[in-house]
């Protein structure tokens, strides 16, 4: 079946380090690809997402690459900041009723 | 933004008892409410899908006279745990898609203890 996997954290970068959180799909068709992002406390906001192979999601300084031949959509940031520091997941859908997700990587961003 | 909401955040029962738990979008209209479920360092699992007005479409492996799922109007869903056991102890999700949009709102979650 489909299945979406994430590296396993916490990442733990200092302030102005280069971000990057890999994803990898397992998937029977050509799903959207997602990045979701849980800061404390809140609920889970769509940070970025990419519909179909080459393109490229980006917001807030993420970008993310929909790559059809290695099966990724490594989420990567130049320069984090402290309050970045949140849960990212990574997560596919066929169409957007339903979403597979990865397990979700914690960042942590100190000073 | 879409704002849903969830209540209560955290709730703690006995077993064999039930827990209703809430699920609101707070300025639009959601036709369709997802529920998740989240065990710690685990995926999010869609345990079912909602639409107003109509029955609960529920994921392979969940119990639907466990879990009951109400979406009676197209501000609110609710799901009820029933007869709570200890291994219902996790943490619930829920999100919200309204018509004109293809993106799911999530709320904050709800943090079911069982003991």
């Amino acid at each position: 079946g489909d299945s979406v996997t994430q590296m396993e954290g916490p990442v733990t970068l200092s302030e102005e380090a280069f971000l990057t959180i890999n994803c990898t799909y397992t998937a029977t068709g050509y799903p959207s690809l997602f990045w979701y992002v849980q800061y404390p406390g809140e609920g889970l906001q769509l940070l970025l997402k990419a519909t179909k192979a080459d393109d490229k999601g980006s917001n807030k300084g993420f970008e993310a690459t929909y790559r059809k031949e290695t099966t990724s959509f490594h989420l990567e940031k130049g320069s984090v900041q402290v309050s970045d520091s949140a849960v990212y997941f990574c997560a596919l859908s066929y169409n957007t009723d339903k979403l597979i997700f990865g397990t979700g990587t914690r960042l942590q961003v100190f000073p | 933004g879409a704002v849903v909401s969830q209540h209560p955040s955290r709730v703690i029962c006995k077993s064999g008892t039930s827990v209703k738990i809430e699920c609101r979008s707070l300025d639009f209209q959601a036709t369709t409410m997802f529920w998740y479920r989240q065990f710690p360092k685990q995926s999010l699992m869609l345990m079912a899908t909602s639409n107003e007005g109509s029955k609960a479409t529920y994921e392979q492996g969940v119990e639907k006279d466990k879990f009951l799922i109400n979406h009676a109007s197209l501000t609110l869903s609710t799901l009820t745990v029933t007869s709570a056991h200890p291994e219902d102890s996790s943490f619930y999700i829920c999100s919200a898609s309204g018509v004109n949009t293809d993106t799911q709102y999530f709320g904050p979650g709800t943090r079911l203890t069982v003991l």
